[in-house]
């Protein structure tokens, strides 16, 4: 079982939805993250989350909105994708002290149609 | 900027016999560490194994060891005794030494099969 949760584990939406993605962690970590991962290819950063502050974005479109209303949980808001957004999001936690692995999540399999 | 290279898109071997993934790294950096994740079909991506840097000593996890070498930057990961469930993909990352969250680097993966 993954301490970090992730829902809904299946998305399709159409390109003029909106939808949020949601990650929860109850290990106290205060560093979360999203990543974005295509078939084949290793997870690409988005945004990392430090205390609650955005702290990381890796110049990702602004059709991707995320959130973090508090320090168990992470959204990522979706808005007027596009079809290469399709893909495996994964999210992630650590302590933001010092050495700590990161943590994933099962992921959101995302289709755009 | 740092970047991870594994050499061996994929790589099969018999169940119970040894397979040993390569993972090589760039960076300038003198403090950091390394990590291998497995991320099997049931896409969850899981820790195998972390090293530090500043440690000499070759990490190990049960049936799972690294050979570190600092020198050459290289980061390679042995099994042992493969299982039908070691199955999956693996991604060698890298991160340096931080206050925390610090991303992680990954490479680009090797897709290893476990044949019976």
């Amino acid at each position: 079982d993954t301490e970090v949760t992730q829902t809904p584990k299946h998305l399709v939406m159409g390109m003029t939805n909106k939808k949020s993605l949601k990650c929860e962690q109850h290990m106290g970590h205060r560093a979360m993250y999203w990543y974005k991962q295509k078939a084949k290819k290793p997870p690409e950063l988005m945004f990392v989350y430090s205390y609650e502050k955005l702290s990381i974005n890796e110049s990702v479109p602004s059709r991707f909105s995320p959130e973090c209303p508090n320090s168990s949980l992470l959204n990522l808001h979706l808005h007027a994708l596009q079809p290469e957004d399709s893909a495996l999001y994964l999210c992630a936690s650590s302590r933001d002290r010092g050495y700590q692995p990161q943590h994933f999540g099962d992921g959101t399999r995302l289709s755009i149609l | 900027a740092q970047t991870v290279t594994q050499s061996q898109p994929e790589m099969s071997v018999q169940e119970a016999e040894t397979v040993t993934l390569s993972c090589t790294y760039d960076t300038s950096e003198s403090n950091y560490y390394l990590f291998w994740y497995k991320q099997p079909p049931s896409r969850q991506m899981i820790l195998v194994i972390r090293q530090e840097a500043y440690k000499q000593q070759n990490a190990t996890e049960n049936r799972f060891s690294v050979n570190f070498q600092k020198a050459a930057k290289s980061f390679s990961l042995k099994i042992s005794d493969s299982q039908l469930g070691d199955t999956a993909m693996y991604f060698c990352a890298f991160m340096k030494q931080n206050s925390g969250n610090t991303p992680l680097v990954f490479g680009k993966g090797t897709r290893l099969s476990v044949i019976a």
